[in-house]
This record gives structure tokens, sequence and C-alpha cells, in this order.
């Protein structure tokens, strides 16, 4: 196991079209985190999974966001009817779970480009 | 709501110097954890240096160093003897000592290192 794995890399839509990226986690971690990072801005959280149940939500998850992780292993992050403004950078991290752990890995990140 | 600010967006620093990027955070919390990440070009953020809050020594990790400072809410980092290497965006990070353990992140301080 490499790390945190995101696919695809770099995606280019049309605004109106809907976009699906995903991300692979580190195999044994339990924790999956979604953030949005803007040019110029640090990651900002979206939404967080344990296991296979979403615990949080983020107000910047409008109801045109939508994430999965089924089973508790890999996530999937759905934009529908994306918007100019949902360009940006989707990183996904991964931690283990228990009392004092805080290191998240993080992925390489899916670019969104929406024009 | 808890934020962290990082005042500078650019610094420079030149080969084998030493260099301070500073951020500061706003909490009410007793309990959290401070971070700095390391965030190179096209690559995936990795994580530099921890902080526990409760812990009155400064956490070091070979020529990372931090200046903890929790009544002035001040978490700095020092990179001695700076490589090529070192050349990055740097985001200072928090995350309370709830159960989320989702990181807020400043806005980041891109570090050029000249040769």
């Amino acid at each position: 196991d490499t790390g945190v794995s995101q696919d695809p890399r770099h995606k280019i839509t049309k605004r109106g079209q809907n976009v699906t990226f995903r991300c692979d986690p580190i195999s044994e971690h339990n924790r999956l985190y979604w953030y949005r990072q803007t040019l110029g801005q640090g990651p900002e959280f979206l939404t967080y999974f344990q296991n296979e149940a979403q615990l949080e939500k983020s107000r910047l998850l409008s109801d045109r966001f939508s994430a999965e992780r089924p089973k508790g292993s890999f996530s999937t992050l759905e934009i529908q009817r994306t918007e100019q403004g949902d360009s940006a950078m989707y990183l996904c991290a991964s931690s283990l779970a228990w009392v004092g752990n805080t290191e998240a890995f993080f992925g390489q990140g899916t670019r969104l480009t929406v024009v | 709501a808890q934020t962290v600010t990082q005042s500078q967006p650019e610094m420079s620093v030149q080969e084998a110097e030493t260099v301070t990027l500073s951020c500061t955070y706003d909490t009410s919390e007793s309990d959290y954890y401070l971070f700095w990440y390391k965030q190179p070009p096209s690559r995936q953020m990795i994580l530099v240096i921890r902080q526990e809050a409760y812990k009155q020594q400064n956490a070091t990790e070979n020529r990372f160093s931090v200046n903890f400072q929790k009544a002035a809410k001040s978490f700095s980092l020092k990179i001695s003897d700076s490589q090529l290497g070192d050349a990055a965006m740097y985001f200072c990070a928090y995350i309370d000592g709830g159960a989320t353990n989702k990181l807020i992140f400043g806005t980041g301080t891109l570090l050029a290192v000249q040769p």
C-alpha cells in the first residue's frame, strides 16, 4: 500500500455537468476526509467518514454534493450540475481513529476545472 | 469558531540558512493539537511536525522545530539549514480535542529556497 490515491488527478468539465471523484485510502484506515482547496487558500473541511458512516458534513457541502463510502473502503465525491465556483483542488485524507492519533495522510488531490 | 492565521503569504531563505514561519490561532478549547503540513508543488501534503497543547516542551523533528506560545496562541515553525527540497507551501493547522479530528488550516506560506 503506497498511500492515499485519488482519481482522476485532473478533470475539466463543462458547467452543468456531473463529475465524480474517487479516493482510495490507506487500507487499514477507518477514517476518510474530504477537503476542498481553492487558489490562495488552505484546505477546507467538507465531510468525513468513519468506516461507511458519514459522520459530519460542512455547510460548504451544498445539496449538489454527495459523498459515499460503501463498505468502508474507497470513497466517491460527486458534484452535480457543476458551477464555475466548484473549480478547486479536492483533497482526500485518511487516518486511523484511536485516542491520541491525529495524523492524517493526504492524497495528491483531484484538480477540477469547470469551464 | 476556531481560526488559524498565517500572515506571511511568501517567504524566501538562502540555502543553509534558517527561516521562521509564523502562525497564530484562536480557540477557546484547552485540549487541541497544532500541526505544520508541507505541500510541495503537485505532490501530496505531508505532516512536518505536531504539537500537543498540553505539552510545554516544543516539538522538534530533525531540522524542524516549533515555538509554541500557548498564552499568545502562537505556533511558529523554524527550519534550520534550509535545503532546496524544503521549497513548498507550508500550512499551519489545528485540531480540537474532540472526536472528528478535522483539520482547520491557515492560508499557507509559500517558501522559496534560493541556492
